[in-house]
């Protein structure tokens, strides 16, 4: 198991651009892994935002693709997301997690990012 | 893109209780499911995978069977420490989550 660490403003203003970083110890990134970025509104479930394998390929959930990048730095260990054009709902926790398989054994603690001005 | 149902989405329950909570996909996907545990302020955690294959370090009284498209995570004895909010998750990209099932003591 490896610990991850999310990081970020937690204050972005409408229109704006969200950017988080996850770190990963106890581990390298550069395994066979896909590195995950789900998000949870206030009071509500969990939502995909999408994976990077550590070669840079990435899969984005269909709804927030045209807003989603996703980023390996191999030289610091960790991951990053942004996120283009924010609103208010797009206010949520955000995890980073760590993929075995098809499942999600490792998990950051998140970090709360708030839309608004 | 694969929907999960669960149901219910709250459940009042009492210690000791058998408590019984339901998955419902869209489509099939075989064994692809996975159970999470997600308590106040905390991260998910994994309780079940493979809709019927134990985790290591989460108690035995936590078991997951599926018949078709429908799954269920069953905690035999609800101890005060299971009170959480519960999420299926299919693994098929993309990737879902149901919308959750939250357990209340009565």
């Amino acid at each position: 198991q490896v610990q991850l660490q999310e990081s970020g403003p937690g204050l972005v203003k409408p229109s704006g651009t969200l950017s988080l970083t996850c770190a990963v110890s106890g581990g390298s990134i550069s395994t066979t892994t896909w590195w995950t970025w789900i998000r949870q509104p206030p009071g509500k479930g969990l939502e995909w935002i999408g994976e990077i394998y550590e070669s840079g390929l990435t899969n984005y959930n269909p709804s927030l693709k045209s807003r989603v990048t996703m980023s390996v730095d191999k030289s610091k260990n960790h991951f990053s997301l942004t996120l283009s054009s924010v609103t208010a709902a797009d206010t949520a926790m955000y995890y980073c997690a760590n993929k075995y398989t098809t499942y999600y054994i490792d998990w950051g603690q998140g970090t709360r990012v708030t839309v608004s001005s | 893109e694969i929907v999960l149902t669960q149901s219910p989405d709250v459940q009042s329950v009492t210690l000791k209780e058998r408590v019984t909570i339901t998955c419902r996909a869209s489509q099939s996907i075989g064994s692809t499911l996975h159970w999470y545990q997600q308590k106040a302020d905390q991260s998910p955690k994994l309780v079940i995978k493979y809709a019927s294959q134990s985790v290591s370090g989460v108690p035995s009284r936590f078991s997951g069977r599926f018949s078709g498209t429908d799954y269920t995570l069953t905690i035999s004895s609800l101890e005060a420490e299971d009170v959480a909010t519960y999420y299926c998750h299919q693994g098929t990209s993309p990737i879902t989550f149901g919308q959750g099932t939250r357990l209340d003591i009565k």
